[in-house]
């Protein structure tokens, strides 16, 4: 799987969009962007993936870059539960790569009244 | 509504007493798995298995076994605690083993091991 560069951290106003960066420069073209996120000790949770085109769902919208190089998480409107640590993930959708989802530091999100 | 269900969520024990922790999901997720999450190390593989009667071990199996008799069910067993196996433990089930489908986690177990 490709590597992700995340920061390691980042504050949000409530109420506010919070724009998650995330870099993966060596992405393969078979590879996919998922995005999870963890709250204090609790199961991670999945949010979105995409592979080329943008994706938004229920809780959040998805931006890749025409190259793929690099992705966006978008939190319209960040509210105070949605502090957690956020998890960028590439990995390929293959028998072969399996399921096992490898976490790197991830990005700390404080969102803050 | 679908859900991964582990227990117990906390548990302290001695080195050396067998235990179980269950893991349950009602979404007919043919892939699950176990992971152990400690500070500075993310989340690690520990067995996951394809389907019933399938499974293979991760990247941290030593000390773990799995058994995965029913569909719905993954236990993960201790035979023999030690207090290295101190962690927060996930278990985790997916549509399938092909890498395409969104991870559902279990609140998580929080063992350990004295």
């Amino acid at each position: 799987d490709a590597k992700t560069t995340q920061p390691p951290s980042m504050d949000c106003a409530e109420g506010r969009a919070a724009n998650l960066p995330c870099n993966h420069s060596t992405i393969s073209g078979n590879e996919y962007v998922y995005w999870y996120r963890q709250i204090h000790s609790q199961g991670p949770q999945y949010i979105i993936h995409g592979l080329k085109n943008n994706e938004t769902n229920e809780m959040a919208s998805l931006i890749i870059t025409e190259d793929r190089k690099s992705s966006t998480l978008i939190l319209p409107h960040a509210t105070l539960r949605d502090t957690a640590v956020y998890y960028c993930i590439v990995r390929a959708h293959s028998p072969a790569a399996g399921n096992k989802l490898t976490f790197g530091g991830g990005t700390r999100v404080l969102v803050k009244p | 509504e679908a859900q991964v269900t582990q227990n117990p969520r906390y548990l302290i024990t001695v080195t050396g007493k067998k235990l179980t922790v269950t893991c349950s999901q009602n979404m007919n997720h043919e892939y699950m798995s176990w992971y152990r999450q400690d500070p500075g190390l993310g989340l690690r593989q520990i067995y996951y298995s394809m389907n019933v009667e399938v499974t293979d071990k991760g990247d941290v199996p030593e000390g773990y076994k799995v058994s995965r008799k029913e569909k719905r069910n993954f236990p993960l067993i201790l035979e023999s605690p030690s207090p290295n196996q101190t962690s927060l433990y996930f278990c985790a089930s997916s549509l399938d083993g092909r890498g395409n489908t969104e991870a559902f986690f279990g609140q998580g177990t929080r063992l350990t091991v004295v």
